[in-house]
């Protein structure tokens, strides 16, 4: 059983880079079809899309925040990393990592996410 | 605003069935023929009930069902019971974007 864990600081000052982790158990990051997706969830809010990357190293990133987002993945941990720069009060909110599967349409779909971490940004 | 439109609530009683609609309000959506909709309790990760718009994931209840007409992509619930209140998210391609959500919708059970 895939299991996902986001960790990083849980507060953020405005205009500094936000930076959160995502360690993966029970599988290899490396391998499979699969993207390692984050997206995020003001409190309150609907779902918002930040961005992914795919095995073979192909990212897709919102259009909305692509200026201010990199990800980046350390095959050798088992992990992969979010760094959203600039960020504002209206960067709050629970994030998100989560694995998309592919599935026998050949689309893909969220099959396992991790349980989600609050990144407040606050002076 | 999202490029998928969803009602913001709905509600039912025990037994009954709703429907919550899932309207694409962007040209560019592809074929939309690779909606989901993910149900989310409070405090919780979402899970996948319906993929490719009609296919339920292996260990989701019958109950959930999923079509589509036109733009418009629609996630049934029927034989409504206390855990199916929750928020239920549509999710397609959208925009140029391989991943759009819905604005959400709360499902109330009366």
């Amino acid at each position: 059983q895939v299991q996902l864990q986001e960790s990083g600081p849980g507060l953020v000052k405005p205009s500094q880079t936000l930076s959160l982790t995502c360690t993966v158990s029970g599988g290899s990051i490396s391998s499979g079809n699969y993207y390692w997706t984050w997206i995020r969830q003001p409190a309150g809010k609907g779902l918002e899309w930040i961005g992914r990357f795919y095995t073979n190293g192909i990212t897709n990133y919102s259009p909305s925040l692509k200026s201010r987002v990199t990800l980046s993945v350390d095959t050798s941990k088992n992990h992969f990393s979010l760094k959203l720069s600039s960020v504002t009060a209206a960067d709050t909110a629970v994030y998100y990592c989560a694995r998309e599967a592919k599935y026998s349409s050949g689309w893909y779909y969220f099959d396992f996410w991790g349980q989600g971490t609050l990144v407040t940004v606050s002076s | 605003q999202s490029a998928l439109t969803q009602p913001a609530s709905v509600s039912g009683s025990p037994g009954q069935s709703i429907t919550i609609s899932c309207t694409a309000t962007s040209s560019d959506v592809g074929d939309f023929n690779f909606v989901s909709w993910y149900q989310q309790h409070p405090g919780k990760a979402p899970t996948l009930v319906i993929c490719d718009v009609t296919k339920r994931p292996s260990g989701v209840s019958n109950r959930f069902s999923g079509s589509k007409s036109g733009n418009t992509a629609s996630l049934t619930i029927s034989g409504l019971q206390t855990e199916d209140e929750a928020d239920y998210y549509c999710c397609s391609y959208a925009d140029g974007s391989p991943v759009v959500f819905g604005g959400g919708t709360k499902l109330t059970v009366l």
